[in-house]
């Protein structure tokens, strides 16, 4: 069985400040994991996935994130904050690849001018 | 860009009625999924749906809940018997195969 969590349930980053969201994950094979975003009345985007291939993924709107399998982890991370980032990040993980994926609780960001 | 649809956007319901859900998938997609988030809780795997019949169930998804895809285009999730908990936000997805999956917007249920 896999398992997501995300630590913080809310972050207030300054505009122009760095953004580091917070997951680690639990599974016994190797894992997919995926960073999605949800903005306010809308449904979940991807923001980007890990597949096994680079450790250090790139993702729209300037995110990335990098896989640890040291560490468990698969933080999600922006050099400068833009008021548009303000949202809610889901991280998410399955071991079989397929559509049955758990997520995290969700952080929610809010950024400050 | 392709994208999945969900019908209706919001649904209010008396306790004990039954509701459909409706998703149009994207086009060229295999599987299918439902998915829901209780206001304030995670995101949570209700069933997929490949080749016209279930390929898995979570515990959540019970003899009240049954999907279908009636047609070529459609996806449905009924509830037979709404219960005051099935009050979430319900979202469809599908893919191909195996990676991303591709979110609805979603379909906000109040059960009263």
């Amino acid at each position: 069985a896999q398992s997501v969590t995300q630590l913080g349930s809310h972050v207030s980053v300054s505009e122009g400040a760095l953004v580091l969201l917070r997951c680690n994950y639990s599974s016994s094979v190797p894992p997919y994991l995926f960073w999605y975003v949800q903005y306010p009345n809308q449904g979940l985007q991807l923001l980007l996935k890990y597949t096994s291939a680079a450790t250090l993924v790139k993702g729209i709107n300037g995110f990335e994130a990098e896989f640890k399998k040291s560490e468990t982890s698969f933080h999600l991370t922006k050099p400068s904050a833009h008021m548009s980032d303000a949202a809610e990040y889901f991280c998410a993980v399955t071991t079989d690849s397929w559509g049955k994926f758990q997520f995290g609780a969700g952080t929610q960001v809010v950024v400050t001018p | 860009e392709p994208e999945v649809t969900q019908t209706p956007s919001h649904q209010v319901t008396q306790m004990g009625q039954e509701v459909i859900l409706r998703c149009v998938p994207i086009s060229n997609h295999l599987y299918f999924y439902w998915y829901r988030q209780i206001l304030g809780q995670k995101v949570e795997f209700l069933v997929s749906f490949y080749n016209n019949e279930i390929s898995e169930k979570s515990e959540i998804f019970d003899d009240q809940f049954s999907v279908e895809r009636p047609d070529g285009s459609n996806f449905t999730l009924k509830i037979r018997s709404t219960k005051l908990e099935d009050s979430a936000m319900y979202f469809c997805a599908s893919n191909r195969g195996p990676g991303e999956l591709f979110f609805g917007e979603g379909s906000r249920l109040t059960v009263l």
